[in-house]
């Protein structure tokens, strides 16, 4: 597609389920982000795909999320157990590469409840 | 650790020119980039720095000294659709990973 695409768009959950978040990443990019943003605040970043390389885990914040992705194309991350503190907006980026910037997706809402 | 800093909230006048800073504390650093974030929306890529100096893309324009750990983003013409929040970005490590500012809120008023 044109762009990256996240499903849900918006999710509510009870706490203590588990949940699965997609990205579909603009075809041809080699490189894949997740970070996660609170109301009214930056940017943290959870997890970086670049390629076949082993991913870079270290902002994953505990050991109940993990991400993966197949076939160098589309991502899962996956929150288990949820948390109230879980609640925010996911959003998933792909990137060529420095100079052209990373493109967005327009994020999950989690709501959980 | 990282860490950047920018001022929470800039008011200016539609037509006016406005400077919005940022400093940062990286280990590793490799390049600067600006990302604007209309409310609701998801972040759009403005500009990377990756040496000192200027770089225009129309009415905006970037700069980076990396001897200041510096650099601010410079709106020019200002139009009330310019109304957003906007983020300063570090590339550390791999060069890809970006760790962003806590944004600035750019309020455009009459």
């Amino acid at each position: 597609g044109a762009g990256v695409s996240q499903s849900p768009s918006n999710k509510v959950t009870e706490k203590g389920k588990d949940v699965e978040l997609r990205c579909d990443p603009i075809s041809g990019h080699t490189a894949l982000y997740w970070y996660r943003q609170s109301l009214g605040q930056g940017l943290e970043f959870l997890i970086y795909f670049q390629g076949n390389s082993a991913p870079d885990k270290s902002g994953l914040p505990s050991d109940r999320f993990s991400a993966e992705r197949t076939g160098g194309s589309v991502s899962t991350l996956t929150i288990q157990r949820t948390q109230q503190e879980d609640s925010a907006v996911y959003l998933c980026a792909s990137s060529l590469g420095l100079v052209d910037g990373y493109t967005f997706g327009s994020g999950t809402r989690l709501t959980v409840v | 650790g990282q860490s950047l800093e920018q001022p929470s909230e800039v008011t200016a006048v539609e037509g006016a020119i406005v400077q919005i800073n940022c400093t940062y504390q990286t280990s590793g650093f490799y390049g600067l980039s600006w990302y604007q974030q209309h409310d609701g929306g998801a972040p759009t890529f403005l500009s990377y720095n990756g040496l000192d100096g200027l770089e225009e893309t129309g009415r905006f324009s970037s700069f980076l000294s990396r001897s200041d750990s510096y650099g601010y983003l410079l709106l020019q013409e200002l139009q009330m659709k310019d109304s957003a929040s906007y983020f300063c970005a570090s590339h550390t490590g791999t060069a890809s990973k970006l760790t962003f500012g806590t944004g600035t809120r750019l309020q455009v008023t009459l």
